[in-house]
């Protein structure tokens, strides 16, 4: 049972580049979610689904993009990157409502140049 | 959401209990208190989730207050490996679920030989 995974774990981009990070769940959970970590920081955010079809906007959403084709796959789109967008990018799964216990993946280390 | 409160940092020793404590003044009727656990490199783990009184696992212990204005996390006769950031999180499970999760900056807890 794989869990949450990620990829790439690491990753480098130029200002103004565009790139993909995919996030995969093997449990059937019907929430995804993505969060960005800056150093000495908690969690933040980005954007989160219910469902197949539906996401949603969180806290810092500005940059990204998001789709959720299926109930496994929720990929993170960085359109154009800039360097305020250097940080660790984590998605996460739960089971759907009422349920907090989410599941996070191993995180993708994001450097814009 | 409701604001919590958590010492930054806190040093212990192999085999002593680290009672970490956070603050929620205005935790509302539907919030539960949920601890998450974060090793540097990788996503945060869900530990112990809890409304009132006391809740166990075989992790560790969450004691809450009549008033549940506060939650201490209690670890017990802590190793090498529990050196990690813990998070406390407030939140109401039915509107949150496990995708909309607020994280404070935690407490770093530093377990020394």
């Amino acid at each position: 049972n794989a869990g949450v995974t990620q990829t790439p774990k690491f990753q480098v981009l130029k200002t103004g580049q565009s790139m993909t990070l995919q996030c995969a769940q093997d449990m059937n959970h019907e929430y995804m979610s993505w969060y960005r970590q800056d150093p000495g920081m908690g969690l933040r955010l980005i954007h989160y689904s219910v469902g197949a079809g539906i996401t949603d906007q969180g806290e810092v959403p500005n940059g990204y993009n998001v789709s959720r084709s299926t109930t496994e796959d929720f990929p993170l789109r960085l359109l154009s990157a800039a360097p305020s967008q250097t940080s660790v990018y984590f998605c996460a799964s739960s089971r759907g409502l009422g349920d907090t216990e989410a599941f996070f993946g191993q995180g993708t280390r994001l450097t814009v140049v | 959401l409701a604001k919590t409160t958590q010492p930054i940092s806190m040093d212990s020793y192999e085999g002593q209990e680290v009672n970490i404590t956070c603050s929620h003044n205005n935790i509302a009727t539907n919030d539960y208190i949920t601890w998450y656990q974060q090793f540097p490199s990788q996503g945060p783990r869900f530990i112990i989730q809890g409304y009132k009184t006391k809740v166990t696992n075989e992790v560790a212990s969450l004691f809450i207050p009549a008033d549940r204005k506060s939650s201490t996390l209690s670890l017990p006769r802590v190793s090498l490996s529990d050196t990690a950031v813990y998070y406390c999180l407030v939140g109401d499970n039915l509107k949150a679920a496990g995708n909309k999760l607020t994280f404070g900056g935690g407490t770093r807890v530093l377990v020394k030989p």
